[in-house]
């Protein structure tokens, strides 16, 4: 059973600091892995999809890696805004299933304060 | 989030009250699915359907049924309904190049009493 884990479950960093968060999953052998926002009573906002076969995607400030063999993802956010501040979900969806059926970490909850 | 529907956005309940969540798509995508989140935790899946008249259990099946009527409507029914059973629900159905990027709805608030 594919078991995801996000490290740190909160996180508290200055206005204009780089940071990175992590997901860690423990099969490798998946079919995608998605990061996603969500604000505080609202729904998901999907930020980054990664296919199995890629290594990473950027989005403007957004990067997010894959690395299968170790079974780690990581967003890296650059340049931190208050705006940024809410609760970031990675999803890996499973090979040779229907890739719907992702399976979520609890989340890592990001504050930037000004 | 345009593009998926769900009602109701809010309802409270009492224990052992019925109710049903609906989900409906304009997006024409065979597959639909329903997962719940607790506070403070990520998404569980239900039920999910991967095409008109289909559906199978996920990770937390217990205490719910559903229904796919047609392409675009996925229901989620509560029998009974347990304080257990408090939780956000959302129903997601996939996008874009490689049909599997999960796209949510706004969520159903559910509160058993």
């Amino acid at each position: 059973k594919q078991e995801v884990t996000q490290i740190p479950a909160a996180l508290s960093v200055p206005e204009g600091e780089n940071l990175v968060l992590n997901c860690s999953f423990t099969d490798s052998a998946i079919y995608n892995l998605q990061w996603f926002r969500q604000d505080p009573g609202k729904g998901l906002t999907s930020l980054l999809l990664i296919q199995s076969s890629q290594r990473e995607q950027t989005s403007g400030r957004l990067n997010a890696s894959l690395d299968k063999s170790s079974g780690r993802s990581t967003l890296y956010i650059a340049a931190s805004q208050p705006g940024d501040s809410a609760t970031y979900l990675c999803a890996v969806g499973g090979v040779n299933t229907n890739a719907g059926k992702s399976t979520f970490g609890d989340g890592t909850t990001l504050t930037v304060k000004p | 989030n345009a593009g998926v529907t769900q009602t109701p956005k809010f309802q409270v309940l009492k224990t052992g009250q019925s109710m049903t969540l609906q989900c409906a798509q304009d997006m024409n995508h065979n597959s639909m699915y329903w997962y719940r989140q607790d506070p403070g935790m990520g998404l569980r899946l239900i039920y999910y359907s991967a095409s008109e008249g289909t559906t199978d259990k996920g990770e937390v099946p217990n205490g719910y049924n559903v229904s796919r009527l047609n392409k675009r409507e996925f229901s989620l029914r509560l029998e009974s309904a347990a304080p257990s059973q408090t939780s956000v629900y959302f129903c997601a159905i996939p996008k874009g190049q490689f049909g599997w990027e999960l796209f949510f709805g706004e969520g159903s608030r559910l509160t058993v009493l």
